[in-house]
Parts: structure tokens; sequence; C-alpha cells
């Protein structure tokens, strides 16, 4: 299976700082990935897929980059309601096995 | 709007039965391929299986393959998962997820379930 590592396992940071997380394939994975927001107690919130694409609703300060083994997500100007932790997914390998990274947790300064 | 409500969860001792449920509204169910995603206590994301939008295919993860079973009932817009076998290893919220694309399904989930905590535990 396609292994996911994200890093850092937690960031901190004040309102208004730019966030960067970075998510890593085991294998190539061209673009066939996502990246989801989850709140505690709450599900999983869609935010980019395909990589770069930013799912309708989300705010323009979340965008994704990268493609092959190598990806970011980058959170231009860190807002409230975006303390929350976040997840990369590979879909490369679908039909599954699909995989999640470990999560990285945003936390306040 | 899409909703999906999961149920069926709750405490069973290890090596007994469970059947989740998730009702879906708001979109063509028949359409979608639909997914099981669980999160134990305090950790991370999993993915647990997927069903086609029309039932021909399912899929699993090693960790529950031979003992969960999917399926789904399109002229009700119900997703099952029937869970046998269970484990302490189990033990975790269950998610039901919708994917992003109709007819080919590629695996991102756009819409979940508030989940379905099952504990198993003698």
């Amino acid at each position: 299976d396609i292994q996911m590592t994200q890093s850092p396992s937690s960031v901190s940071g004040s309102v208004g700082d730019r966030v960067t997380i970075t998510c890593r394939a085991s294998q190539g994975i061209s673009s066939w990935l996502a990246w989801y927001q989850q709140k505690p107690g709450k599900a999983p919130k869609l935010l980019i897929y395909g990589a770069f694409s930013l799912q309708s609703g989300v705010p323009s300060r979340f965008s994704g980059s990268g493609s092959g083994t190598d990806f970011t997500l980058t959170i231009s100007s860190l807002q409230p309601e975006d303390f929350a932790t976040y997840y990369c997914q590979q879909t490369n390998s679908f039909p599954p096995p699909l995989t999640f990274g470990g999560g990285t947790k945003v936390e306040i300064k | 709007e899409v909703q999906l409500l999961e149920s069926g969860g709750g405490l069973v001792q290890p090596g007994g039965s469970l059947r989740l449920s998730c009702a879906a509204s708001g979109f063509t169910f028949s359409s979608y391929a639909m997914s099981w995603v669980r999160q134990a206590p305090g950790k991370g994301l999993e993915w647990v299986s997927t069903i086609s939008a029309s039932a021909d295919s399912t899929y699993y993860a090693d960790s529950v393959k031979g003992r969960f079973t999917i399926s789904r009932d399109n002229s009700k817009n119900t997703l099952y998962l029937q869970m046998n076998s269970l484990g302490a290893e189990d033990t975790a919220v269950y998610y039901c997820a919708k994917d992003l694309s109709e007819i080919v399904a590629r695996g991102y989930f756009d819409h979940w379930g508030q989940g379905t905590l099952v504990t198993v535990s003698s």
C-alpha cells in the first residue's frame, strides 16, 4: 500500500500567519491527492482535491500544490476558524486501498 | 442539501456483530460510490470500505477483509456496513462518505455523515 507521511505533526501559529503543511507519498501518485480539515468532534471536510483544486465553498486562503511524491497545503493567512487537524489522502491507487496521512494539528500560538 | 445520517453504533462484546446504516438524501444516491471511513479515539482517519454506485464492485481494507461487508439499497437511499468478529481494534467512530465524482468514482469524499461510535468491549 502507498504510505502517506505528513509533517509536521503539529504547528502553532497566530491569526494572520502563513502556514504550510507537507505530505509525502511512498511512491508517485501523480496529482491524486486530497486535503481535509477536521475540527474536534466533527466529520472531516474536503478542502482540496486533485492536489490543487479548491472544493466549492472553501476560502481561497487555502491552496494546494505538488505532484508525484511531495505535496503542500498552504493557509495564506490563518483565521481563528482554521485551527483544526488537517489530513492528506491519496487516491492514486483507486480502486482502493486509499490511505490517509497521520494528520497535522494547527494550534494557536 | 446533501445529508448523510449514520445509525447502528453502540457497545458490542468482542467477537460480536453490528450493522451500521447510513441514510442519504439531497442527491441522486444511485449515481455515486459510497465509502466507510473510521477513526479510533484520538487517532487518524482510516479508510474501511467502498462500494460502487451500482453495487457491482466492493473494496475493503486488509484490516477488515473477510469480517466486514459493505452493501447498499439504492431504492432506499441507504448504505450499510455489516461488521462481524469484532475486536477491540475496531473501536472507532465510523463515518459514511460520498464520492465527489458522479458515476466514475475517484475516492475523494465531499460529504460525510456525523459519525456513529462503535465500542468493542467486554
